[in-house]
């Protein structure tokens, strides 16, 4: 149990265009998500908070109207980026919070990787 | 904001051999620490945690220990085995359950 993916595993896009990515819990429901950032050879940044039924919570530095994220079910968040340029290329890495009593574990999906040309 | 440092970046060790790997962390408030091991590409994996509540955990050659106080935790590989060599990363939780990681370390068990 407790399996969480993300579409697509990777993608390719031109400079100037939106990518979307998704990321849902297959088997329980996740009032949150997070989305995290990780550059080649660094750490996993957090870049916002995803809530269902309301608006996301941004990290400090993180632009809310490039990174655009929409939780309108307990089973799915989704990322879109916008106008992408080459320096958004990254790995992209959801999770989603089951919030059970009996555990603080969250669960992460597979990542995206995103390659802006 | 939450501040988490970890060391070493690198560690390299012979199999059989143990490792240890130090973070420390910043927020009073944090109250949940997970360790992740990540291979090339892959999602990142959990592989122990602890609340704050607990001194030690252990289970099998994975060990963590937490020390409030000094507001630092660590991860200890005994027995170290080639498929441990990864890159692990250690997190706190200020309560709020986003997570906050270290800059990672790139373990190699040489065989």
């Amino acid at each position: 149990g407790a399996v969480v993916s993300q579409h697509p595993s990777w993608v390719i896009c031109k400079s100037g265009t939106s990518v979307k990515i998704e990321c849902r819990s297959l088997d329980f429901q996740a009032t949150t998500m997070f989305w995290y950032r990780q550059f080649p050879k660094q750490s996993l940044m957090l870049m916002a908070t995803s809530n269902e039924g309301s608006k996301a919570t941004y990290e400090q530095g993180v632009e809310k109207d490039k990174f655009l994220i929409n939780h309108a079910s307990l089973t799915l968040s989704t990322l879109t980026v916008t106008s992408a340029h080459p320096e958004d290329s990254s790995f992209y890495i959801c999770s989603a919070d089951p919030r059970l009593a009996v555990t603080d574990t969250q669960y992460f999906g597979p990542g995206t990787r995103l390659t802006v040309l | 904001g939450e501040n988490v440092e970890q060391h070493p970046s690198t560690l390299s060790v012979q199999e059989g051999d143990s490792a240890v790997i130090k973070c420390t962390y910043s927020d009073s408030a944090s109250n949940y620490f997970p360790w992740y091991k990540q291979e090339l590409g892959k999602r990142p994996q959990l592989i122990i945690d602890i609340r704050s509540n607990v001194g030690e955990k252990k289970d099998q050659r994975i060990a963590v220990t937490l020390n409030k106080t000094a507001k630092h935790f660590s991860l200890h590989i005994t027995e170290t085995q080639p498929e441990d060599s990864a890159v692990y990363f250690c997190a706190s939780d200020t309560g709020r359950r986003a997570l906050t990681f270290g800059s990672g370390t790139r373990l190699q068990v040489q065989p």
